[in-house]
């Protein structure tokens, strides 16, 4: 079985620039999450979708950050513009469903703005 | 609002020492727990999980974890650690607040020393 896949693995910008990550999930599973991993830090949930419609967004910054989920199987996470503060490694997890089930990782992508 | 806390951030041992990694959870209704792993270069991977009935539940490699409802809590444990048990290890809480949604904790940086 195929694991997440996450491009690209590096991504190094300056602030105020833009960049976007993109996430292909395991084949038939219904949710997508968005993850923000700052270094010290545990996983900060940005977004998760169920098929194309957001579950939840409530710690996604929205004035900087957006994500899509067309068609209910790839995810693009955009950062426009970036600040200093946004440098962490951007995880993309997907899971069968939302509930009671465990959550499939990508290798995700390290992000540095300087 | 929900939280996982996870009591030490940086731990090490010896080869063939005991481990207990705590965790400590905020939420007053029904959870399902997660321990997750992430070993040197590698994506998060589950170790272990609580949905339901006993609460004493063994995962992969020798991992077991105790759900006490009344202390909030879902510690991690190996009667004997390997060297190859160096890894990060993440407490999750999965809680269903409109949507279910999972929460990790900070982590915990495991050190075993051959």
């Amino acid at each position: 079985e195929a694991g997440v896949a996450q491009s690209p693995r590096y991504k190094i910008i300056e602030k105020r620039q833009s960049v976007a990550f993109w996430c292909n999930p395991i084949s038939g599973h219904a949710t997508l999450y968005w993850y923000q991993q700052i270094l010290g830090q545990g996983p900060k949930l940005l977004i998760q979708f169920q098929n194309n419609g957001v579950v939840d967004d409530s710690q996604l910054p929205k004035d900087r950050f957006s994500a899509e989920r067309l068609k209910g199987v790839d995810s693009t996470l955009k950062i426009q513009p970036a600040k200093l503060e946004d440098s962490a490694v951007y995880l993309c997890a997907s899971s069968f469903q939302d509930r009671v089930t465990e959550a499939f990782f990508g290798q995700g992508t390290r992000l540095t703005v300087v | 609002a929900q939280s996982v806390s996870q009591h030490n951030h940086h731990v090490i041992l010896s080869e063939a020492a005991s481990l207990e990694l705590g965790c400590n959870y905020s939420y007053g209704g029904t959870v399902n727990l997660f321990w997750y792993v992430q070993y040197p270069g590698q994506h998060l991977q589950l170790l272990l999980k609580y949905f339901s009935g006993d609460p004493l539940v063994k995962g992969i490699k020798g991992f077991e974890a105790e759900f006490i409802k009344s202390k909030f809590s879902f510690n991690l444990r190996k009667p004997s650690v390997q060297w190859s048990d160096t890894a990060e290890y993440f407490c999750a809480v999965n809680v269903n607040t409109g949507g279910f949604k999972t929460i990790f904790g900070a982590g915990t940086r495991l050190f075993v020393k051959a």
